[in-house]
């Protein structure tokens, strides 16, 4: 059965920190793989990766991929307050041929950044 | 542009009525999803449209539930008779490529 398994579960840190998240897949077709940061109500998207270890940046957010070992990670450096929220990996595993691209998803790590 | 819509954000119903959850896409996109995250559990796929077309509904648990996406804009997913562990958060989202954006989601509690 296809899996997604993000830790920790729950992180708590100081502003200024920085803190890396984690996600390992187990699926039968892989296409590509999704981070997401759900606050209040709609996760945003922030990051999707197909390659691995091309490293995609956004600001303080960063993210790789590596599909030997079938994982990524998710870094925040400098963390602030507002990037408290549920971050959601999530793997886009294609059935019938590629026709439906139904995403798989972890559980979520759950960070709250203390001021 | 304006994101993927759902209504209502919250519903609560008791055991045995029928609720319908809608979903707007952003304008466009052609790919519709369905999702579930009940209490304590990972995001779940239910269903995926393509226009007016069901792709794949592999993750619909069971007869209760039917989503329509009549003339491929708006859809609904209607459960009828809503049960107990129906309850939790459905998400909708959308995609014209590859990026799925999601809504804010519906909670619904059924007592």
């Amino acid at each position: 059965e296809d899996k997604v398994v993000q830790s920790p579960l729950s992180l708590v840190v100081h502003e200024g920190d920085t803190v890396t998240l984690n996600c390992s897949y187990e699926v039968t077709n892989f296409r590509s793989l999704l981070w997401y940061k759900q606050e209040k109500k709609a996760p945003t998207f922030l990051f999707m990766l197909t390659s691995s270890g091309i490293e995609k940046k956004s600001g303080r957010l960063s993210s790789i991929l590596d599909k030997k070992e079938l994982f990524s990670i998710l870094n925040i450096t400098a963390t602030q307050t507002g990037d408290s929220a549920i971050y959601l990996c999530a793997v886009e595993a294609p059935r019938y041929g590629g026709a439906t691209n139904k995403l798989i998803f972890g559980t979520g790590t759950l960070l709250a950044v203390q001021p | 542009e304006a994101g993927v819509t759902q209504f209502p954000s919250h519903s609560v119903i008791e055991k045995g009525q029928t609720v319908t959850l809608r979903c707007d896409p952003i304008s466009g996109h052609d790919n519709l999803y369905w999702y579930r995250r009940v209490m304590g559990k990972e995001i779940k796929f239910l269903l995926h449209f393509v226009k007016e077309s069901k792709q794949d509904e592999s993750g619909m648990p069971n007869n209760r539930f039917l989503a329509e996406r009549t003339g491929g804009t708006y859809s609904t997913l209607k459960v009828q008779p809503a049960e107990l562990e129906d309850s939790g958060v459905y998400f909708c989202a959308s995609s014209q490529l590859d990026t799925q954006y999601f809504g804010p989601g519906t909670r619904l509690t059924v007592l």
